[in-house]
């Protein structure tokens, strides 16, 4: 099937400090891979983007680098800011079938970021 | 500004009124989607439109009713809703070209409370 694991928050840091949150996804097909970011009573912001094995996104300072051999795409930012504060949420495009245009997302994860 | 505006953004209605969520978007995107975003639950999607053409239902209850009369503009008609309704209501849109590489970008929202 088509799904996709976050880890589980909150996730609490200081400003400045090194920022990772996990996502891996299922291997069915070759699925386009997504961060969106969600501000507080904002909806979704697409943050980065992946499309084939071993691309890269980036934006803003926040990196994700597509891997298939294990099956994951996680978020990393080296110095984390107060305005980072958001809940973010992994995503995959479905991959075949007839869900057109169907996004499978994580549950979020919870970041505060404190000063 | 993402481009894709929803009205109303904050909504409170009885079990037994009938109201509707608007969303239009600017982006000359020919697919829009509607999305339930509730606590504690990972984004589930509700309804596809492509080309003004319902795509997808991922099983919706009946007193959830879309319409979408054109490319740019998507409603979502409400029922005797329940108060396990209440959550925010996402609606999203993409070019409609390449579903599963294809970027969808949201709007704000509707946070909906059931009385």
């Amino acid at each position: 099937g088509n799904s996709v694991t976050q880890m589980e928050g909150p996730v609490t840091l200081s400003e400045e400090a090194f920022l990772t949150i996990n996502c891996t996804y299922t291997a069915t097909g070759y699925p386009s891979l997504f961060w969106y970011v969600q501000y507080p009573g904002e909806g979704l912001q697409l943050l980065l983007k992946a499309t084939k094995a071993d691309d890269k996104g980036s934006n803003k300072g926040f990196e994700a680098t597509y891997r298939k051999e294990t099956t994951s795409f996680h978020l990393e930012k080296g110095s984390v800011q107060v305005s980072d504060s958001a809940v973010y949420f992994c995503a995959r495009t479905n991959a075949g079938g007839t869900s057109y245009g169907k996004l499978t997302f994580g549950q979020g994860t919870i970041l505060t970021v404190h000063p | 500004e993402t481009g894709v505006t929803q009205t109303p953004r904050h909504l409170v209605m009885g079990m037994t009124n009938k109201k509707s969520l608007k969303c239009e978007q600017h982006l000359g995107h020919n697919a829009m989607y509607w999305y339930k975003q509730s606590a504690k639950k990972p984004l589930e999607l509700m309804f596809v439109y492509n080309f003004k053409e319902q795509t997808e239902n991922n099983s919706v209850p009946s007193r959830f009713s879309p319409e979408c009369p054109n490319s740019s503009h998507l409603f979502l008609h409400l029922h005797t809703l329940q108060p396990e309704d209440s959550a925010l209501y996402l609606c999203a849109s993409s070019q409609g070209r390449d579903p599963y590489q294809e970027t969808q970008y949201f709007g704000p929202g509707t946070r909906l409370l059931v009385l």
